[in-house]
Protein backbone atom coordinates (compact mmCIF):
# COMPACT_ATOMS: atom_id res chain seq x y z
CA UNK A 1 0.00 0.00 0.00
CA UNK A 2 1.01 3.59 -0.60
CA UNK A 3 -0.04 6.78 1.94
CA UNK A 4 -0.06 9.90 0.14
CA UNK A 5 0.18 13.46 1.34
CA UNK A 6 -1.06 16.11 -1.02
CA UNK A 7 -0.68 19.75 -0.29
CA UNK A 8 -2.44 22.27 -0.19
CA UNK A 9 -5.81 20.81 0.84
CA UNK A 10 -7.89 23.95 -0.82
CA UNK A 11 -6.78 27.51 -1.97
CA UNK A 12 -8.26 30.06 -3.53
CA UNK A 13 -6.41 32.26 -6.19
CA UNK A 14 -6.46 35.02 -8.18
CA UNK A 15 -6.74 34.49 -12.48
CA UNK A 16 -3.34 35.12 -13.66
CA UNK A 17 -1.06 34.35 -10.65
CA UNK A 18 0.36 30.12 -10.13
CA UNK A 19 -0.20 27.32 -7.45
CA UNK A 20 2.04 24.54 -7.22
CA UNK A 21 0.65 21.13 -5.22
CA UNK A 22 2.90 18.87 -3.68
CA UNK A 23 2.63 15.39 -3.15
CA UNK A 24 4.86 13.28 -1.01
CA UNK A 25 4.57 9.01 -1.09
CA UNK A 26 5.71 7.53 2.17
CA UNK A 27 6.67 4.90 -0.12
CA UNK A 28 9.69 4.59 -3.37
CA UNK A 29 7.68 4.56 -6.57
CA UNK A 30 8.18 4.65 -9.95
CA UNK A 31 5.30 6.58 -11.61
CA UNK A 32 3.30 9.08 -10.32
CA UNK A 33 0.04 10.65 -11.94
CA UNK A 34 -1.45 13.74 -11.53
CA UNK A 35 -5.57 13.82 -12.44
CA UNK A 36 -7.84 16.87 -12.25
CA UNK A 37 -11.38 15.92 -11.27
CA UNK A 38 -14.13 18.96 -12.33
CA UNK A 39 -17.42 19.66 -10.75
CA UNK A 40 -19.50 16.64 -12.07
CA UNK A 41 -17.16 15.48 -14.12
CA UNK A 42 -14.81 11.77 -14.78
CA UNK A 43 -11.01 12.15 -13.26
CA UNK A 44 -8.85 13.40 -16.11
CA UNK A 45 -5.33 12.16 -16.59
CA UNK A 46 -3.05 15.72 -16.92
CA UNK A 47 0.28 13.80 -16.85
CA UNK A 48 2.76 10.97 -15.79
CA UNK A 49 5.71 11.71 -14.23
CA UNK A 50 8.82 9.50 -13.65
CA UNK A 51 12.11 10.35 -12.16
CA UNK A 52 14.87 11.37 -13.64
CA UNK A 53 13.03 12.15 -16.77
CA UNK A 54 10.32 14.55 -18.26
CA UNK A 55 6.25 14.42 -17.81
CA UNK A 56 4.01 12.72 -20.11
CA UNK A 57 1.44 14.95 -20.51
CA UNK A 58 -1.96 13.72 -22.27
CA UNK A 59 -4.12 15.33 -25.05
CA UNK A 60 -4.87 18.77 -23.81
CA UNK A 61 -2.61 19.06 -21.39
CA UNK A 62 0.67 21.11 -21.90
CA UNK A 63 4.00 21.19 -19.98
CA UNK A 64 4.27 25.35 -20.27
CA UNK A 65 0.39 25.50 -18.25
CA UNK A 66 0.67 22.63 -15.96
CA UNK A 67 5.05 22.04 -15.70
CA UNK A 68 5.30 18.88 -13.00
CA UNK A 69 8.52 18.24 -11.37
CA UNK A 70 9.78 14.76 -10.16
CA UNK A 71 12.99 15.14 -8.56
CA UNK A 72 12.96 11.71 -6.59
CA UNK A 73 10.89 8.80 -6.30
CA UNK A 74 8.80 9.76 -3.09
CA UNK A 75 7.99 13.54 -4.49
CA UNK A 76 6.31 15.05 -7.14
CA UNK A 77 4.79 18.43 -7.85
CA UNK A 78 2.44 19.89 -9.76
CA UNK A 79 2.07 23.74 -10.95
CA UNK A 80 -1.24 25.54 -12.24
CA UNK A 81 0.33 28.42 -14.37
CA UNK A 82 -1.34 31.70 -15.25
CA UNK A 83 -4.42 30.88 -13.48
CA UNK A 84 -8.17 31.37 -14.94
CA UNK A 85 -11.79 30.37 -13.48
CA UNK A 86 -11.62 27.56 -16.33
CA UNK A 87 -8.76 26.01 -13.42
CA UNK A 88 -11.28 25.85 -10.69
CA UNK A 89 -11.17 22.01 -10.01
CA UNK A 90 -9.88 19.52 -7.78
CA UNK A 91 -6.59 17.93 -8.80
CA UNK A 92 -5.32 14.77 -7.51
CA UNK A 93 -1.90 12.75 -7.19
CA UNK A 94 -2.09 9.29 -7.60
CA UNK A 95 0.47 6.39 -7.64
CA UNK A 96 0.29 2.94 -8.69
CA UNK A 97 1.97 -0.03 -6.71
CA UNK A 98 2.34 -2.44 -9.21
CA UNK A 99 1.64 -3.33 -12.89
CA UNK A 100 -2.77 -2.47 -13.46
CA UNK A 101 -2.85 -3.22 -9.51
CA UNK A 102 -4.16 -0.13 -8.34
CA UNK A 103 -4.31 3.05 -7.64
CA UNK A 104 -3.42 5.23 -4.75
CA UNK A 105 -4.87 8.75 -4.08
CA UNK A 106 -3.79 11.66 -2.26
CA UNK A 107 -6.96 13.41 -0.76
CA UNK A 108 -6.80 15.95 -3.61
CA UNK A 109 -6.32 19.84 -3.32
CA UNK A 110 -9.86 21.70 -4.64
CA UNK A 111 -8.85 25.27 -6.57
CA UNK A 112 -11.01 27.66 -6.93
CA UNK A 113 -9.40 30.60 -9.49
CA UNK A 114 -11.58 33.67 -9.00
CA UNK B 1 -10.90 4.62 -27.28
CA UNK B 2 -11.38 2.96 -24.01
CA UNK B 3 -13.54 4.34 -21.90
CA UNK B 4 -16.34 3.86 -18.48
CA UNK B 5 -19.71 4.18 -18.94
CA UNK B 6 -21.64 4.56 -14.97
CA UNK B 7 -24.94 5.11 -13.98
CA UNK B 8 -25.68 8.70 -13.17
CA UNK B 9 -26.46 10.04 -10.16
CA UNK B 10 -27.34 10.85 -7.40
CA UNK B 11 -28.88 7.89 -5.89
CA UNK B 12 -30.84 8.27 -2.42
CA UNK B 13 -31.52 4.89 -0.75
CA UNK B 14 -33.14 4.00 2.85
CA UNK B 15 -30.61 2.38 5.04
CA UNK B 16 -30.68 -1.72 4.58
CA UNK B 17 -31.81 -1.50 0.62
CA UNK B 18 -30.31 -2.98 -2.07
CA UNK B 19 -27.58 -1.00 -4.05
CA UNK B 20 -27.27 -1.47 -7.82
CA UNK B 21 -24.96 0.61 -10.00
CA UNK B 22 -24.36 -0.13 -13.18
CA UNK B 23 -20.96 0.34 -15.14
CA UNK B 24 -20.28 -0.64 -18.62
CA UNK B 25 -16.77 -0.71 -20.50
CA UNK B 26 -15.45 -0.04 -23.81
CA UNK B 27 -11.75 -1.38 -24.52
CA UNK B 28 -9.78 -3.67 -26.75
CA UNK B 29 -7.67 -6.30 -25.34
CA UNK B 30 -8.60 -7.79 -21.86
CA UNK B 31 -8.68 -4.57 -19.29
CA UNK B 32 -8.57 -4.54 -15.31
CA UNK B 33 -11.89 -3.26 -13.89
CA UNK B 34 -11.85 -1.77 -10.31
CA UNK B 35 -14.73 0.45 -8.37
CA UNK B 36 -13.25 2.94 -6.72
CA UNK B 37 -14.81 5.09 -3.54
CA UNK B 38 -14.58 8.74 -2.48
CA UNK B 39 -16.02 9.50 1.18
CA UNK B 40 -17.02 12.82 1.92
CA UNK B 41 -13.77 14.93 2.07
CA UNK B 42 -11.58 11.75 1.33
CA UNK B 43 -8.99 10.81 -1.72
CA UNK B 44 -10.43 7.93 -3.82
CA UNK B 45 -9.64 4.47 -2.56
CA UNK B 46 -9.89 1.27 -3.89
CA UNK B 47 -12.91 -0.35 -3.40
CA UNK B 48 -12.56 -3.64 -5.20
CA UNK B 49 -11.18 -4.60 -8.70
CA UNK B 50 -11.63 -7.99 -10.84
CA UNK B 51 -9.01 -8.59 -13.59
CA UNK B 52 -10.13 -11.34 -16.25
CA UNK B 53 -13.80 -12.16 -17.13
CA UNK B 54 -16.15 -14.33 -14.61
CA UNK B 55 -13.87 -13.09 -11.74
CA UNK B 56 -15.63 -10.84 -8.79
CA UNK B 57 -14.27 -8.73 -6.74
CA UNK B 58 -16.06 -8.07 -3.20
CA UNK B 59 -15.39 -6.05 -0.25
CA UNK B 60 -16.95 -4.36 2.74
CA UNK B 61 -20.55 -6.34 1.67
CA UNK B 62 -19.93 -4.77 -2.28
CA UNK B 63 -19.66 -7.21 -4.90
CA UNK B 64 -19.14 -6.73 -9.05
CA UNK B 65 -18.95 -9.38 -11.36
CA UNK B 66 -16.81 -8.67 -14.58
CA UNK B 67 -18.87 -9.81 -17.45
CA UNK B 68 -16.95 -9.69 -21.10
CA UNK B 69 -20.27 -10.57 -22.91
CA UNK B 70 -22.10 -7.67 -21.52
CA UNK B 71 -18.91 -5.81 -21.07
CA UNK B 72 -20.54 -4.73 -17.58
CA UNK B 73 -19.16 -4.65 -14.58
CA UNK B 74 -22.39 -3.27 -12.44
CA UNK B 75 -21.83 -2.84 -8.33
CA UNK B 76 -24.06 -4.21 -5.58
CA UNK B 77 -24.98 -4.48 -2.49
CA UNK B 78 -27.60 -6.20 -0.34
CA UNK B 79 -27.92 -3.67 2.29
CA UNK B 80 -26.62 -0.26 2.62
CA UNK B 81 -25.80 1.78 5.67
CA UNK B 82 -25.71 5.18 6.12
CA UNK B 83 -22.15 5.20 6.40
CA UNK B 84 -22.06 3.82 2.59
CA UNK B 85 -22.61 7.18 1.58
CA UNK B 86 -20.22 8.48 -1.03
CA UNK B 87 -19.30 8.65 -4.61
CA UNK B 88 -18.63 5.40 -6.56
CA UNK B 89 -16.53 5.73 -9.52
CA UNK B 90 -15.76 2.50 -11.84
CA UNK B 91 -12.73 2.77 -13.80
CA UNK B 92 -10.55 0.88 -16.34
CA UNK B 93 -6.95 -0.13 -16.58
CA UNK B 94 -5.19 -1.66 -20.18
CA UNK B 95 -3.34 -4.52 -19.76
CA UNK B 96 -0.84 -3.09 -21.75
CA UNK B 97 0.67 0.46 -20.36
CA UNK B 98 -1.04 2.51 -17.13
CA UNK B 99 -3.57 4.51 -18.11
CA UNK B 100 -6.74 4.44 -16.16
CA UNK B 101 -9.83 5.01 -17.29
CA UNK B 102 -12.78 6.33 -14.85
CA UNK B 103 -16.40 6.88 -15.08
CA UNK B 104 -18.16 9.97 -14.27
CA UNK B 105 -18.97 9.10 -10.38
CA UNK B 106 -22.04 8.24 -9.23
CA UNK B 107 -23.14 9.92 -5.77
CA UNK B 108 -25.08 7.73 -3.47
CA UNK B 109 -26.41 8.41 -0.06
CA UNK B 110 -28.02 6.26 2.54
CA UNK B 111 -30.82 8.22 4.37
CA UNK B 112 -31.63 6.62 8.15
Amino acid sequence: SAVISQKPSRDICQRGTSLTIQCQVDSQVTMMFWYRQQPGQSLTLIATANQGSEATYESGFVIDKFPISRPNLTFSTLTVSNMSPEDSSIYLCSVETGRNEKLFFGSGTQLSVL
Amino acid sequence: GDSVTQMEGPVTLSEEAFLTINCTYTATGYPSLFWYVQYPGEGLQLLLKATKADDKGSNKGFEATYRKETTSFHLEKGSVQVSDSAVYFCALSRTTGNQFYFGTGTSLTVIP
